[in-house]
């Protein structure tokens, strides 16, 4: 059956270093994969789309890998702060097919 | 620019009982989305218009379920009859392009209880 998980419920880094979220799917053959930043309340904001012949995107801080032979992609945030607890999501997409969420890693990051 | 808002922010209501959700999509999006949240599980979508029409429904639980979009803007998600499975968050997402090429903006969601 068509699964996506991300690497654990939660996970707890010191401020400054770098996040490392991963998300693996099995049964899927996605052409693209994005990442979402969720805070409580609130409904996902989009951060980060990569496409499956990229095996890298970049943005300020953030970092994106798209591995299709491992079937994962890793979500790397550097200098990690404060600010930058919640949950992040990552969701798959294949032409016009549906987004297809993990359940998401809540991030916290002590300082 | 106004963002995809979602009407009530909660609602409370009884088995049995009909509940109707409202999203406002950012202006100009042609394409509007239902996902629903249920506790302990992931995200899943529900259903994808594209101005007035139903591009796709395949996430709809069941037939208790009915969304509208007349005339392309706003939509509402009605249940009715509302059952204790339904209790969860629905979001509304919006965006200009389909698939891939379309970045969906969420709204904020709404808490649907059913007790």
């Amino acid at each position: 059956s068509q699964k996506i998980e991300q690497n654990s419920e939660a996970l707890n880094i010191q401020e400054g270093k770098t996040a490392t979220l991963t998300c693996n799917y099995t049964n899927y053959s996605p052409a693209y994969l994005q990442w979402y930043r969720q805070d409580p309340g609130r409904g996902p904001v989009f951060l980060l789309l990569i496409r499956e012949n990229e095996k890298e995107k970049r943005k300020e801080r953030l970092k994106v890998t798209f591995d299709t032979t491992l079937k994962q992609s890793l979500f790397h945030i550097t200098a990690s702060q404060p600010a930058d607890s919640a949950t992040y999501l990552c969701a798959l997409i294949s032409g016009n097919t549906p987004l297809v969420f993990g359940k998401g890693t809540r991030l916290s990051v002590i300082a | 620019e106004a963002g995809v808002t979602q009407f009530p922010s909660h609602s409370v209501i009884e088995k049995g009982q009909t509940v109707t959700l409202r999203c406002d999509p950012i202006s100009g999006h042609d394409n509007l989305y239902w996902y629903r949240r249920v506790m302990g599980k992931e995200i899943k979508f529900l259903l994808h218009f594209v101005k007035e029409s139903k591009q796709d429904e395949s996430g709809m639980p069941n037939n208790r379920f009915l969304a509208e979009r007349t005339g392309g803007t706003y939509s509402t998600l009605k249940v009715q009859p509302a059952e204790l499975e339904d209790s969860g968050v629905y979001f509304c997402a919006s965006s200009q392009d389909t698939g891939a090429r379309g970045e969906q903006y969420f709204g904020p969601g709404t808490r649907l209880t059913v007790t």
